[in-house]
């Protein structure tokens, strides 16, 4: 079956601007998560949703950044006024669900965000 | 002082070799010990899944927990080209209901030359 995918692969933007970048899960993965990948920082955890609502937001880096999970399916993270140091590969992964071990996360392609 | 500490490299082996990779951690709730492997402008995919302490094998993989140490190893034998890639190691703690937070490494570059 398809795996997780997201759009846009790729987004330049003007420091200022809002972004919106989506993610479609896995059918049926009812957890899913979004983590950034930065230049020499590794995947740093950025938000968890079970179904549409969010129990942990802690690693969202500021209120620029939100995230909303409609239908328990599609997610959507936002970042409004985007900064240079912004720039980083979005990605989101899936899990079936999130129980008592740790679920197995099936990552998508990710989204190169540059900010000018 | 980061919770798990991953040396970036880069490795380069020539084809056949054995490649030890590793990470420390200083975090004692982590339960939860994953490998995973990223090609370039790709999504990481899980390799090994490892709980608690001890060795597993799959295939040319094999991943060893010593949580007593908070040390992780993956080794790849008889490597080929294709396993040419980034390798993060991940971990998340076990029950109290933040076992889906990762926290990853940063990350091992590898090349196997032909």
């Amino acid at each position: 079956g398809a795996g997780v995918s997201q759009s846009p692969s790729n987004k330049v933007t003007e420091k200022g601007k809002d972004v919106e970048l989506r993610c479609d899960p896995i059918s049926g993965h009812t957890a899913l998560y979004w983590y950034r990948q930065s230049l020499g920082q590794g995947l740093e955890f950025l938000i968890y949703f079970q179904g549409n609502s969010a129990p942990d937001k802690s690693g969202l880096p500021s209120d620029r950044f939100s995230a909303e999970r409609t239908g328990g399916s599609v997610s959507t993270l936002t970042i409004q006024r985007t900064q240079q140091e912004d720039s980083a590969v979005y990605l989101c992964a899936s899990s079936l669900v999130s129980r008592g071990g740790a679920d197995t996360q099936y990552f998508g392609p990710g989204t190169r965000l540059t900010v000018l | 002082q980061k919770e798990v500490e991953q040396d970036p490299g880069p490795l380069s082996v020539p084809e056949g070799a054995i490649v030890s990779l590793n990470c420390t951690y200083s975090n004692s709730a982590f339960q939860y010990f994953m490998w995973y492997r990223q090609y370039s402008r790709k999504g990481p995919e899980l390799l090994m899944y490892t709980y608690s302490s001890g060795n597993k094998e799959d295939g040319r993989f094999t991943a060893q927990v010593d949580k007593s140490s908070k040390y992780i190893s993956l080794f790849i034998r008889d490597s080929q080209p294709s396993d040419s890639a980034t390798y993060l190691c991940a971990m998340s703690a076990g029950s109290g209901g933040s076992n889906y937070k990762l926290t990853f490494g940063k990350g091992t570059l590898l090349t196997v030359n032909p």
